[in-house]
């Protein structure tokens, strides 16, 4: 299997722009995780999805933040506005069972925004 | 929410010695602690769990161990080598928290030859 696949690997943007991140989560994984991560917080968990449904997005920041999930195999985030304080790791994880089992994560998308 | 914290933020060792990271989770409830190891430029990968049923648990050099009273586990790697060089990550869920993962801010271990 391929793994978790995240695209863009790295993007840099201008404030203002709109960002959309990317993530094809592993074949048959019914969870799927955005995390951000950097150096002040760590890893924060965004949103998740089960089965393509959100079941918890309390830890997008703002309305700027949306994520969908189209279809099993593809899932976007995107940010617009994009802001300076938007720059992070941006990972996407997923599962084969329960939402805190095995979680998989892709080599994530490092957004710079200027 | 469930808060994990994650000690040391760094840590230095000789190869061959043995490392020790420390966390402490605060929501009683959280029954799962897995343990993600991230090198640079990767994701984090999973390297070793333990469920709250369990004390410890050892894979080849490196085992987990779980107070459920005190609330804290710990990752033990013994005879560490260069390659074990990364952050190392520990996270606890919960069911009532819809199992999500909540992850300690890291430790950044480095083994020099």
């Amino acid at each position: 299997d391929a793994g978790v696949i995240q695209s863009p690997r790295h993007e840099v943007t201008e404030m203002g722009q709109e960002v959309t991140l990317r993530c094809k989560p592993i074949s048959g994984h019914d969870y799927l995780f955005w995390y951000r991560q950097t150096m002040m917080r760590g890893l924060e968990l965004l949103i998740y999805f089960n089965n393509n449904v959100p079941i918890d997005d309390s830890g997008m920041p703002e309305d700027r933040f949306s994520a969908k999930m189209p279809n099993a195999s593809f899932s976007t985030l995107k940010i617009q506005p994009s802001e300076p304080r938007d720059s992070a790791v941006y990972f996407c994880a997923s599962s084969p069972t329960g939402g805190a089992e095995a979680l998989f994560f892709g080599e994530g998308s490092r957004l710079t925004v200027l | 929410g469930e808060n994990v914290e994650q000690h040391p933020s760094t840590l230095s060792v000789q190869e061959g010695d043995s490392a020790v990271i420390k966390c402490t989770y605060s929501d009683s409830a959280s029954n799962y602690f897995p343990w993600y190891k991230q090198e640079l430029g990767k994701g984090p990968q999973l390297i070793i769990d333990i469920r709250s049923n369990v004390g410890e648990k050892k894979d080849q050099r490196i085992a987990v161990t779980l107070n459920k009273t005190a609330k804290h586990f710990s990752l033990h790697i013994t005879e560490t080598q260069p390659e074990d060089s990364a952050v190392y990550f520990c996270a606890a869920s919960n069911p009532n928290s819809g199992y999500a993962l909540n992850f300690g801010k890291g430790t950044s271990l480095l083994v020099t030859p």
